[in-house]
């Protein structure tokens, strides 16, 4: 079956700090992938996708490589903020998916010490 | 910019009651959504909807039911709930799959 599957946290890291979060997947064929981040108290924002292999999503400071061959998609930084303090989650959409759901793993918080 | 609204942010309920949580997008999104957000165990799916009356079970339907009359409004209901149910709840919606799935800010739910 699809499964994504996050590293464990809590993630701790002074500010300027490089941070890497993996995120490996299990999936039929080629399927969209996703990060999520989610503020305290809020609901989940889109942070970045990608839709093929090789594809790299970008935003906000932050990068992840869609990679069949490794079937990853883990979540980069060079330069975290205490701002960056959040739960992140991987997700992808499988490719034969009536209704559109996603399917998530577990999270991982991250807190940035200034 | 999309907005999904959940009406209710924080509530408590008692054992047995009936509890309705509310959920409204305004983009025309076919897809809606309801997960439930439990530490260590990530976002969980309830249930979904494609189309208006359209409901679909997700891995955790049990003690859950749906409504989705109108294409803006999916409603998660609990027919009567329970302590195990206290909850994070965020409703979601999409134009279609493979598409960004955007979410509500999420109705804290205690049980007591």
């Amino acid at each position: 079956g699809n499964s994504v599957t996050q590293m464990e946290g809590p993630v701790t890291l002074s500010e300027e700090a490089f941070l890497t979060i993996n995120c490996t997947y299990t999936a039929t064929g080629y399927p969209s992938l996703f990060w999520y981040v989610q503020y305290p108290g809020e609901g989940l924002q889109l942070l970045l996708k990608a839709t093929k292999a090789d594809d790299k999503g970008s935003n906000k400071g932050f990068e992840a490589t869609y990679r069949k061959e490794t079937t990853s998609f883990h979540l980069e930084k060079g330069s975290v903020q205490v701002s960056d303090s959040a739960v992140y989650f991987c997700a992808l959409s499988p490719i034969y998916n009536q209704g559109g759901k996603l399917i998530f793993g577990q999270g991982t918080e991250l807190s940035v010490k200034p | 910019d999309v907005k999904v609204t959940q009406s209710s942010r924080y509530l408590v309920k008692r054992t047995g009651e009936k509890v309705f949580l509310e959920c409204v997008q305004d983009m025309d999104h076919e897809n809606m959504f309801w997960y439930r957000q439990d530490p260590g165990l990530g976002l969980r799916l309830i249930y979904f909807s494609y189309d208006v009356k359209m409901k679909e079970k997700g891995d955790i339907p049990e003690g859950y039911s749906v409504s989705r009359e109108k294409k803006e409004r999916f409603s998660l209901i609990l027919e009567s709930a329970s302590t195990n149910q206290t909850s994070m709840y965020l409703c979601a919606s999409s134009a279609r799959a493979g598409n960004t799935i955007y979410f509500g800010e999420g109705s804290w739910l205690t049980v007591v």
